[in-house]
């Protein structure tokens, strides 16, 4: 198994400006990924984070408006940038063992409101 | 992509056992299928996950028909910390992919 960590745990941000959500894995991981979970909704990949290459980014999400880095095996960074409340969301970093037969492990979440 | 289909929310009473089905009719043939458990502010937890048949663990049991276009959650015994969503997701080379989920209450 894995505990992921994330930080912030909550937080309320201006119009404009830019957020970066920290994810910490208690093992080393190949795969690392970001979802958003909007207020009573289902969860949504945004990208997927393999150390040592670019994030691969969904339908709908592009990497000037989420940037992620991926420094090294247990750590990756979300960073919600220019925010309007539309990305009012909760943020969840997750990995696995990658492959077809995969448990997957979810950090707790970052609630992130945008007034 | 495979997409899920399952009913928006369940009701329930404790001590009985709940099924929840899940529709994913255009599944590839290496997909496997999975459920997650999310209680409120937490992340997804991962409950069960197979590939055809039937698979059992300690918390519940995943019924797979032969041409796995749908599978069954079975939870045996619901107590009322069972009340949460239940997602079904079809795992795409380590990808998943969220449906709507099931929202069940487990009443007293």
């Amino acid at each position: 198994s894995a505990v992921i960590s994330q930080k912030p745990s909550r937080d309320i941000c201006q119009r404009g400006t830019s957020l970066t959500i920290q994810c910490q894995v208690d093992s080393q991981v190949t795969m690392m990924f970001w979802y958003r979970q909007q207020p009573g909704q289902s969860l949504t990949l945004i990208a997927t984070a393999n150390q040592g290459s670019e994030a691969t980014y969904e339908s709908g999400f592009v990497i000037d408006k989420f940037p992620i880095s991926r420094p090294n095996l247990t750590f990756s960074t979300l960073t919600v940038s220019n925010m309007s409340p539309e990305d009012s969301s909760i943020y969840l970093c997750s990995t696995g063992r990658g492959g077809v037969y995969n448990e997957q492990f979810f950090g707790p979440g970052t609630r992130l409101t945008v007034l | 992509l495979a997409k899920t289909t399952q009913p928006i929310s369940m009701d329930s009473y404790e001590g009985q056992e709940v099924n929840i089905t899940c529709s994913h009719n255009n599944i590839a043939t290496n997909d496997y299928i999975t459920w997650y458990q999310q209680f409120p502010s937490q992340g997804p937890r991962f409950i069960i996950q197979g590939y055809k048949t039937k698979v059992t663990n300690e918390v519940a049991s995943l019924f797979i028909p032969a041409d796995r276009k749908s599978s069954t959650l079975s939870l045996p015994r619901v107590s009322l910390s069972d009340t949460a969503v239940y997602y079904c997701l079809v795992n795409q080379g380590g990808k998943l992919i969220f449906g709507q989920g099931t929202e069940l209450s487990v009443k007293p």
